[in-house]
C-alpha cells in the first residue's frame, strides 16, 4: 500500500458538466500519473507530474487538464465531460522514478 | 512509440500446474518492465519490477524474466492456485522516471479447482 487514495470512487455526471477527480498520496513521492482503463484499450496515460506545478501530457490528454499545487495532491479535470470519457480512472505514484503503485480507481459514468 | 502485447488474452488451467504468461514489446531501449495483477473491479497490484540491467526477478511462486534483445518478458507462476485467478498486466517504461508506463491488454487467467 503506497498510501494513495482517490476521490470520489464512483461518479455519475451529465454530458457537458465539469468534473474533477482527486488523487492524494501520503508519502511525498515526486512523480504522479493519471491513467484511464477501457475495455479493448487497456490502460493509457492521460497526464503526469514530476513535481509541484510541473506536468506534461500523456497519450490521451485531449479533453483533460491537471493541476498539482501540493506534492500530495494531483487533480484531473474534465472541463466538459463527454460520453467517451466514461471510464475507470487510476492514479499512480512512482517510487524514485521506478516502480509504480496504483490507487483504487474512480469509476466515472457520463450520461 | 512503445507497444506492448500480451499472449494469450485468456488462459484456463487446472490447479497445480506451472504456467507462463508472455509479454512482448517493440522498443528494446526499455528502462524497466513491471508485472501487475488486477482482480475484477479492483486496482492494480504490483507483482514484480525488472530493471533494464536485470534479467529476472523472483517473489515467492512468481518469477519474471526480461530479454531486451528479443523484446520479451515472461511471468512464470509455479504450482498455480485458484487464488491466482486474475488478470495479469505487463507494462514497460521506455523513458526516465517521469514517463508513464505503456501497458499490454492483459492475460485473463482462470485456475480451475
Amino acid at each position: 500500500d503506497a498510501g494513495i487514495t482517490q476521490s470520489p470512487r464512483h461518479k455519475v455526471t451529465e454530458t457537458g458538466t465539469p468534473v474533477t477527480l482527486r488523487c492524494h498520496q501520503t508519502e511525498n513521492h515526486r512523480y504522479m500519473y493519471w491513467y484511464r482503463q477501457d475495455p479493448g484499450h487497456g490502460l493509457r496515460l492521460i497526464h503526469y507530474s514530476y513535481g509541484v506545478k510541473d506536468t506534461d501530457k500523456g497519450e490521451v490528454s485531449d479533453g483533460y487538464s491537471v493541476s498539482r499545487s501540493k506534492t500530495e495532491d494531483f487533480l484531473l479535470t474534465l472541463e466538459s465531460a463527454t460520453s467517451s470519457q466514461t471510464s475507470v480512472y487510476f492514479c499512480a505514484i512512482s517510487v524514485q522514478g521506478y516502480e509504480q503503485y496504483f490507487g483504487p480507481g474512480t469509476r466515472l459514468t457520463v450520461t | 512509440k512503445q507497444e506492448v502485447t500480451q499472449i494469450p488474452a485468456a488462459l484456463s488451467v487446472p490447479e497445480g500446474e506451472n504456467l507462463v504468461l508472455n509479454c512482448s514489446f517493440t522498443d528494446s531501449a526499455i528502462y524497466n518492465l513491471q508485472w501487475f495483477r488486477q482482480d475484477p473491479g479492483k486496482g492494480l497490484t504490483s507483482l514484480l519490477l525488472i530493471q533494464s540491467s536485470q534479467r529476472e526477478q523472483t517473489s515467492g511462486r512468481l518469477n519474471a524474466s526480461l530479454d531486451k534483445s528479443s523484446g520479451r518478458s515472461t511471468l512464470y507462476i509455479a504450482a498455480s492456485q485458484p487464488g491466482d485467478s486474475a488478470t495479469y498486466l505487463c507494462a514497460g517504461l521506455s523513458g526516465g522516471g517521469a514517463d508513464g508506463l505503456t501497458f499490454g491488454k492483459g492475460t485473463h487467467l482462470i485456475i480451475q479447482p
